[in-house]
C-alpha cells in the first residue's frame, strides 16, 4: 500500500523552479515529511524533512501544508543535474518508499 | 568520513550459490537497513538492525539472511540464489529508525 502518492513524472525548463507535490494521506501528528533524490541509479540522498513548518536548506526548500496532507519540494532554480526519481516516503516505524517522480529538466 | 560503504559493486552469481553482500558505516549510527530496488518497485525494505546483536525483518526478508555482531557492519547473506533476487542492494543507516537515512552506493546483482 502506498501511503504517499507522487506524479510519476514532470517535465522542468533549466533554471526555473521545479515543484514536486506529495500527498500524505495517512500521516500522523508526530511523522516527518522527508525527501529523497536518486540520480541514475546511486544510492538515494538525503534533500530535506520537516514536521510542520516550511524548511529550506542549501538543496531545496519544503512546503507543508497546514493539515499535513500534502507537501511540496521546491527546487527553485533547476539546473541539468537535478535530473533525478524524487521520493517522498511515509516515514512510521521504518521508511517507505514508493515509486517517486522522475524528474526532467529540460535543457 | 567515508560514510556507508558496500561491497562488491557488481556480482554475477549462479542459481543456488552462495554470498554476502558487505556494507560498512562509519558514523556510528545504531540503526542499520537492506533494501532492494527493483524496475518500476521503488525500494523495498529486507532486513533491519536498531542495535549490535539485534536484527528484524522488513517487508521482503525471504531469502536472505542478516547478523550484526559489531555497530560498523551489517553484512547480507544469500544462502541458494534464486533469478528472482536479480536487483539492486542498498545499505542504509541512521542514528534512529525515524531519524534521515543515509545510503550507500549500492550492489548489482544479477543471478543466472
Amino acid at each position: 500500500d502506498a501511503k504517499t502518492t507522487q506524479p510519476p513524472s514532470m517535465d522542468c525548463a533549466e533554471g526555473r523552479a521545479a515543484n514536486l507535490p506529495c500527498n500524505h494521506s495517512t500521516i500522523s501528528g508526530n511523522e516527518y515529511v522527508y525527501w529523497y533524490r536518486q540520480i541514475h541509479s546511486q544510492g538515494p540522498q538525503y534533500i530535506i524533512h520537516g514536521l510542520k513548518n516550511n524548511e529550506t536548506n542549501e538543496m531545496a526548500s519544503l512546503i507543508i501544508t497546514e493539515d499535513r496532507k500534502s507537501s511540496t519540494l521546491i527546487l527553485p532554480h533547476a539546473t541539468l543535474r537535478d535530473t533525478a526519481v524524487y521520493y517522498c516516503p511515509h516515514v512510521a516505524d521504518q521508511f517507505y518508499f514508493g515509486t517517486g517522480t522522475s524528474l526532467t529538466v529540460i535543457p | 568520513n567515508a560514510g556507508v560503504t558496500q561491497t562488491p559493486k557488481f556480482q554475477v552469481l549462479k542459481t543456488g550459490q552462495s554470498m554476502t553482500l558487505q556494507c560498512a558505516q562509519d558514523m556510528n549510527h545504531e540503526y542499520m537497513s537492506w533494501y532492494r530496488q527493483d524496475p518500476g518497485m521503488g525500494l523495498r525494505l529486507i532486513h533491519y538492525s536498531v542495535g549490535a546483536g539485534i536484527t528484524d525483518q522488513g517487508e521482503v526478508p525471504n531469502g536472505y539472511n542478516v547478523s550484526r555482531s559489531t555497530t560498523e557492519d551489517f553484512p547480507l547473506r544469500l544462502l541458494s540464489a534464486a533469478p528472482s533476487q536479480t536487483s539492486v542492494y542498498f545499505c542504509a543507516s541512521s542514528s534512529g529508525t525515524r531519524e534521515t537515512q543515509y545510503f550507500g552506493p549500492g550492489t548489482r546483482l544479477l543471478v543466472l
